[in-house]
């Protein structure tokens, strides 16, 4: 079955750099949710999007943007990247007006 | 202020055995709770999951227990083997509105063989 995809996989930015982060939902999934995961910890909600509308803010710092697109796909937009910034960010998507999230493979951003 | 309290942060048992992972919770309106199994360098997977309307929901050899009176669930993994080594994160949700998930800090898991 077809699966959350995230591109890049990985990826190394410097201090005061932009990244731009991709995700594919499942086909005909409509929502999109954005989690970011530091070393060792849980995953924070940060942002989501359903029918390419911002539908919830987590804490996602006033530097980073995203959007939902017509195919459904998502793109995270992070600029002045800090150090702290170094995490895995997974993408997760669901069917519309259904709980379950389902997680991509995760980008992890470096920051150096 | 942690929402979702998970414990313990690791636990190692050996192959067979049934290792016991907990959740505890404090928004009374989470009524959606799901596990999620991640293995190294992985996106979590979700694994089973459960509604206050019951209190136990079977899925192969994982078992959810819920209690809804003191807002804990568990996760039990009948049968433990080696390639269950993973980390572990419960989290809720509400059924309504957004869905964004609160995750417990994880337990990472061992399995001796």
């Amino acid at each position: 079955a077809a699966g959350v995809i995230q591109s890049p996989r990985h990826l190394i930015k410097e201090k005061r750099e932009t990244a731009t982060l991709k995700c594919y939902p499942i086909p005909r999934h409509d929502t999109v949710y954005w989690y970011q995961q530091g070393p060792g910890q849980d995953p924070q909600f940060l942002i989501s999007f359903y029918e390419k509308m911002q539908s919830d803010k987590g804490s996602i710092p006033d530097r980073f943007s995203a959007q939902q697109f017509s195919d459904y796909h998502s793109e995270l937009n992070m600029s002045s990247l800090e150090l702290g910034d170094s995490a895995l960010y997974f993408c997760a998507s669901s069917l519309s007006r259904r709980v379950e999230q389902y997680f991509g493979p995760g980008t992890r951003l470096t920051v150096t | 202020q942690q929402q979702v309290k998970q414990s313990p942060q690791s636990l190692i048992v050996q192959k067979g055995g049934i290792p016991i992972i907990n959740c505890a919770y404090e928004n009374t309106a989470f009524d959606y709770f799901p596990w999620y199994q991640q293995f190294p360098g992985k996106g979590p997977a979700l694994l089973i999951a459960i509604r206050p309307d019951v209190s136990e929901k079977k899925e192969g050899r994982f078992t959810i227990s819920f209690n809804k009176s003191a807002k804990q669930f568990s996760l039990h993994i009948m049968d433990s083997q080696p390639g269950d080594s993973a980390t572990y994160f419960c989290a809720a949700s509400k059924s309504s509105g957004t869905y964004k998930y609160i995750f417990g800090t994880g337990t990472r898991l061992k399995v001796l063989a």
